[in-house]
């Protein structure tokens, strides 16, 4: 099955810039999506194919996707975007299924 | 607006069975599939499986066989997952999510936390 790898942690100061990368073999030629998760709530979806943002969603949200990583860009950051972040893709190799990615927490320093 | 609601926080015994419910509004029931994600006190989303609004015919993900079933009532836009024999490990918050043509998830309930204790 389609494994999405995701470092546990990332850390950045306000005003910064922070990437949050999901790996995965050949991750480019599938379309991935990312999910923005506060504690106590579902989670809200802030980046699909690869790079969309649906409204509601600040500009400062971007996404990449390209060979073996797709990476969620977080510029300006502020305090409140302060969560754990999903990446996810739908694998129609074999069968139809989804994956998720195992989590980043990210932390405003 | 698109919207999936579902049922309340289930305390329930080992052993016992429960059943969730994710109503939807907003949008034609049966135009979009139904999938079901998994959250464990202090861990990462996991893919249940979905269910095929249209037909009812349901996909499991590996480890969520056998205790695991979703049905719909399509008279009432609610999708339904039950779990039966339910052990501590089931202790979670279950979401139901809508499957998006693109492959991505939204909107999604806003979960409901199964407690499994005797």
């Amino acid at each position: 099955s389609y494994v999405l790898t995701q470092p546990p942690s990332v850390s950045v100061a306000p005003g910064k810039t922070a990437r949050i990368t999901c790996g995965g073999n050949n991750i480019g030629s599938k379309s991935v999506h990312w999910y923005q998760q506060k504690p106590g709530q579902a989670p809200v979806l802030v980046i699909y194919y690869d790079s969309d943002r649906p409204s509601g969603i600040p500009e400062r949200f971007s996404g990449s996707n390209s060979g073996n990583t797709a990476t969620l860009t977080i510029s300006r950051v502020e305090a409140g975007d302060e969560a754990d972040y999903y990446c996810q893709v739908w694998d129609s190799s074999s069968d139809h299924r989804g994956v998720f990615g195992g989590g980043t927490k990210l932390t405003v320093l | 607006q698109v919207q999936l609601v579902q049922s309340g926080s289930e305390l329930k015994k080992p052993g016992a069975s429960v059943k969730v419910s994710c109503k939807a509004s907003g949008y034609t029931f049966t135009n979009y599939a139904m999938n079901w994600v998994r959250q464990a006190p202090g861990q990462g989303l996991e893919w249940m499986g979905w269910i095929n609004t249209n037909t009812g015919n349901p996909t499991y993900a590996q480890g969520f066989t056998g205790r695991f079933v979703f049905s719909l009532d399509t008279s009432v836009s609610t999708a339904y997952l039950q779990i039966s024999s339910l052990k501590a490990e089931d202790t979670a918050v279950y979401y139901c999510a809508r499957l998006e043509s693109g492959g991505w998830f939204d909107p999604w309930g806003q979960g409901t936390l199964v407690t499994v204790s005797s």
